[in-house]
């Protein structure tokens, strides 16, 4: 069974502190994706990542940064919090390959900055 | 921009009945998939039909696919309680995949 965990559930950060998130994949999967979800927006990709020490931007990267230095593991890194960055934080993977589209996803993690 | 539309946005019906949902995107598409969220969780992944791909079957799913018009659909047959989820229809094209701002489906027991 695929399994995609993230570091927390649930996170409170304040104004300016530095972020991160962590995922980890145990599928030995070469992408690695991080997306945000806002009511009525779906979900939004920030980065993506095909391979270690890869990383490209998605639809909306500003105010994030991420890092991938070991195939199961990605991680997403908000430099300085803002409050418009409250939301929920998915992580997904995903192999490469022709006819292998499908993400797996993570649990979440619900991030409020006050 | 490549960003899918579901239609309805919510949907509310009884246990046992059928539930459709519609799903419209903008530029060539590789596959749509289909996935469920519940309740602040995680999306899982229900069905992949592809470009030449007309209609696909999966237990009680049921996704039909238009490229002439740039649709998909949903059908959710004989609906149970624990149906209900947020569901997203997903595009790819190229190498990314977009989703859906997703429809909420209520089922009443």
């Amino acid at each position: 069974d695929v399994k995609v965990t993230q570091s927390s559930r649930y996170l409170v950060k304040r104004t300016g502190e530095k972020v991160f998130l962590e995922c980890v994949q145990d599928m030995d999967h070469e992408n690695m994706f991080w997306y945000r979800q806002d009511p009525g927006l779906g979900l939004r990709l920030i980065y993506f990542s095909y391979d270690v020490k890869m990383k490209e931007k998605g639809d909306i990267p500003e105010g994030y940064s991420v890092s991938r230095e070991k195939k199961e593991r990605f991680s997403l890194i908000l430099e300085s919090a803002s409050t418009n960055q409250t939301s929920m934080y998915l992580c997904a993977s995903s192999f490469s390959g022709t006819g292998k589209y499908e993400q797996y996803f993570g649990p979440g993690t619900r991030l409020t900055v006050t | 921009s490549q960003q899918g539309e579901e239609d309805p946005q919510a949907l509310s019906i009884q246990e046992g009945e059928n539930a459709t949902m519609n799903c419209s995107y903008k530029t060539s598409i590789n596959n749509l998939q289909w996935y469920r969220q519940n309740s602040g969780r995680g999306l899982v992944h229900l069905i992949l039909i592809r470009s030449n791909e007309r209609e696909k079957h999966s237990g009680r799913l049921r996704v039909t696919l238009d490229t002439s018009k740039k649709s998909s659909s949903l059908l959710i047959t004989a609906s149970r309680a624990a149906d209900t989820a947020s569901y997203f229809c997903a595009m790819l094209g190229g190498f990314k995949t977009i989703f859906g701002a997703g429809t909420r489906l209520f089922v009443k027991a």
